[in-house]
């Protein structure tokens, strides 16, 4: 299964809300999760089943979608949350991600 | 808390072997699987496989089959990630990162602080 993320990147200021797409080459219910990494740093995992909050992750992320289509957004985007964003699904092995989205700043 | 914390830097030569040490630490080790994934300079991150730590099962992306072997030994709780017949393309970091949940609610976490490997001719 291919993970396609759009955009590849993006600049934006902060407290912009931002929206980042996932889409799977074929369906994957919502075995989706998301993940934020900073540089030198190993990613965190911020969402999983498409839109559950992972435990301490603030409530500015969420996540929405099923089938092939998945979104991330991020409501007011806040200094540390420049980074790349990466998509995982678990529908099926191997475990793909997606190529990442960098978000930096305007 | 979870942790997993690996092993150092690696500088191996083209055509070697290396073999990367994740331990656990916080749960109890065999109640979860592990898998590992790495990341090339500048590159996304690829999915490797996974060990079960219980039975020691494993299972591997087709890429790496018959190139990279995954063990554990559970009385220390420790997974192993070997990849044999090095080339340029395996310079990376490397991460083991413990898989929750099932179906639909899986995921990785926590996730090792990563080691990297350097291949050098």
């Amino acid at each position: 299964i291919q993970l396609t993320q759009s955009p590849s990147s993006l600049s934006a200021s902060v407290g912009d809300r931002v929206t980042i797409t996932c889409r799977a080459s074929q369906g994957i219910s919502n075995y989706l999760v998301w993940y934020q990494q900073k540089p030198g740093k190993a990613p965190k995992l911020l969402i999983y089943a498409a839109s559950i909050l992972q435990s301490g992750v603030p409530s500015r992320f969420s996540g929405s979608g099923s089938g092939a289509d998945f979104t991330l957004t991020i409501s007011s985007l806040q200094p540390e949350d420049f980074a790349t964003y990466y998509c995982q699904q678990f529908n099926s092995y191997p475990a793909t991600f997606g190529p990442g989205t960098k978000v930096d700043i305007k | 808390q979870a942790q997993l914390v690996q092993s150092g830097t690696e500088v191996k030569k083209t055509g070697a072997s290396v073999k990367v040490s994740c331990e656990a630490s916080g749960y109890t080790f065999t109640d979860y699987y592990m898998h590992w994934v790495r990341q090339a300079p500048g590159q996304g991150l690829e999915w490797m496989g996974w060990i079960d730590t219980k039975s020691g099962d494993t299972k591997y992306g087709q890429e790496f089959q018959g190139r990279v072997t995954m063990t554990r030994d559970t009385s220390i709780s420790t997974v192993y990630m070997e990849v044999n017949s090095l080339t340029s393309d395996d310079a990376a970091v490397y991460y083991c990162a413990r898989g929750v949940g099932r179906t639909s609610s899986a995921r990785l976490v926590p996730w090792g602080q990563g080691t990297l490997v350097v291949v050098s001719s």
